[in-house]
């Protein structure tokens, strides 16, 4: 069945530096990435969509120059939290979608911590 | 945009009682009602799905319904057991044919089953 890799599990980071985030979708081509955060005891909240090639759209509130997102392949999208703060530790997970559609599939997810 | 609403947040079951989880939808163009199962730390998990040509769909001891002129679709776990404690998540989303759609998430059900 469809895998999405997401990498790395479990990252914590210094306040103010910037942390990268992977998900490779393994033995399908991913048309268009979802990026969700998800705090404690909560529900998984869309951040952005993004499509192979194009700029991301971002959920309202969301702030684009924090949260960069790339889609440069059908393969590989990335997520990179710039200037990272206490506030924003929290689970990151994407899930990639295909055309035609069989389904979401979710990546493992990233718990981020910033210390 | 779409809004899920999702009932009760929390449910507690003997062990072989059934559980009934419901959520509600606001748009009324969503046409695919996926269910996933979240454990702690980790990604949700499909446990089943429903499109809205059909009104109800089983598969062993889960059983999802959807009423579409109320916008409401109800999660139906027979038989529970106690591994099927976890949290459960409905959503929704707009014609999943087309990749872009994203998916909108209640907020979550915690499910004990009590052995």
């Amino acid at each position: 069945g469809a895998v999405v890799s997401q990498h790395p599990s479990r990252v914590i980071c210094k306040s103010g530096t910037s942390v990268k985030i992977e998900c490779r979708s393994l033995d399908f081509q991913a048309t268009t990435m979802f990026w969700y955060r998800q705090f404690p005891k909560q529900s998984l909240m869309l951040m952005a969509t993004s499509n192979e090639g194009s700029k991301a759209t971002y959920e309202q509130g969301v702030e684009k120059d924090k949260f960069l997102i790339n889609h440069a392949s059908l393969t590989l999208s990335t997520l990179t939290v710039t200037s990272a703060h206490p506030e924003d530790s929290s689970f990151y997970i994407c899930s990639a979608a295909r055309t035609p559609f069989w389904g979401y599939t979710f990546g493992s997810g990233t718990r981020l911590t910033v210390v | 945009g779409e809004n899920v609403e999702q009932h009760p947040s929390t449910l507690s079951v003997q062990e072989g009682d059934s559980a009934v989880i419901k959520c509600t939808y606001s748009d009324s163009a969503s046409n695919y009602f996926p269910w996933y199962k979240q454990e702690l730390g980790k990604r949700p998990q499909l446990i089943i799905d429903i499109r809205s040509n059909v009104g109800e769909k089983k598969d062993q001891r889960i059983a999802v319904t959807l009423n579409k002129t109320a916008k409401h679709f109800s999660l139906h776990i027979t038989e529970t057991q106690p591994e099927d404690s976890a949290v459960y998540f409905c959503a929704a989303s707009p014609n999943p044919n087309n990749a872009g759609n994203m998916l909108t998430f209640g907020g979550g059900t915690r499910l004990m089953v009590k052995p």
